[in-house]
């Protein structure tokens, strides 16, 4: 079964510093692997997206994941946080052997300190 | 490109009521799907259809719930009779159901139950 799971609800930062936020996924096949980015009244933004062309993934607004198959991991970075940043972030799996069903984790709030 | 369109943003209803939700995909994309977001529960998957086709309504929480999609530019999400704990975020988002492609949401439907 396929399922994705995202450590720490909440991560604090201070603007500039880096951000770290951790997901790791369970899948019996290789995955397709996403983040989205959810700001306050709106719907979800992809980030970007896992696709097995390459370990290292850029998405828009410097940010990027690395795609560690040894670690089940695809976390998500960004070298300096900008209080732009603060929003929701969701990572989530596909089900492509389903017709497309993604299914997310918790989702992991990021808050930016001046 | 218009996005993926819902109506209403926000909807107040009484316990007992019946509410509908509207959706609009993305002229092109075959794929359709209904997620519910609360605090408690994360985005949960209620529905997805394809070809306007349902394909897996197993996260429709009863027969309260019910999802049609009678034509690929249109759908509806409606609750009958709604309560209180049906309070949440609804949201519709679509895809062109291939591969590892993205889904692209809409800005969601506010529901209170009162």
């Amino acid at each position: 079964a396929q399922s994705v799971t995202q450590l720490g609800s909440h991560v604090s930062v201070s603007e500039g510093a880096l951000v770290l936020l951790r997901c790791n996924y369970s899948s019996s096949v290789p995955p397709y692997l996403f983040w989205y980015v959810q700001y306050p009244n709106q719907g979800l933004q992809l980030l970007l997206k896992y696709t097995s062309a390459a370990t290292l993934v850029k998405g828009i607004n410097g940010f990027e994941a690395e795609f560690k198959k040894s670690e089940t991991s695809f976390h998500l970075t960004k070298p300096s946080a900008h209080m732009s940043d603060a929003a929701e972030y969701f990572c989530a799996v596909l089900f492509y052997n389903q017709g497309g069903k993604l299914i997310f984790g918790q989702g992991t709030e990021l808050s930016v300190k001046p | 490109d218009a996005g993926v369109i819902q109506s209403p943003r926000h909807e107040v209803t009484e316990m007992g009521q019946e509410v509908t939700l509207r959706c609009k995909p993305i002229s092109g994309h075959n794929s359709l799907f209904w997620y519910r977001q609360t605090m408690m529960r994360g985005l949960e998957l209620l529905i997805y259809f394809n070809n306007n086709v349902p394909i897996d309504d197993s996260g429709m929480p009863e027969d309260r719930f019910s999802a049609k999609m009678p034509n690929a530019s249109f759908s509806t999400l409606k609750i009958q009779p709604s309560e209180p704990r049906d309070s949440a975020v609804y949201f519709c988002a679509s895809s062109i159901g291939q591969g590892n492609s993205p889904l692209h949401f809409g800005n969601g439907t506010r529901l209170t139950v009162t």
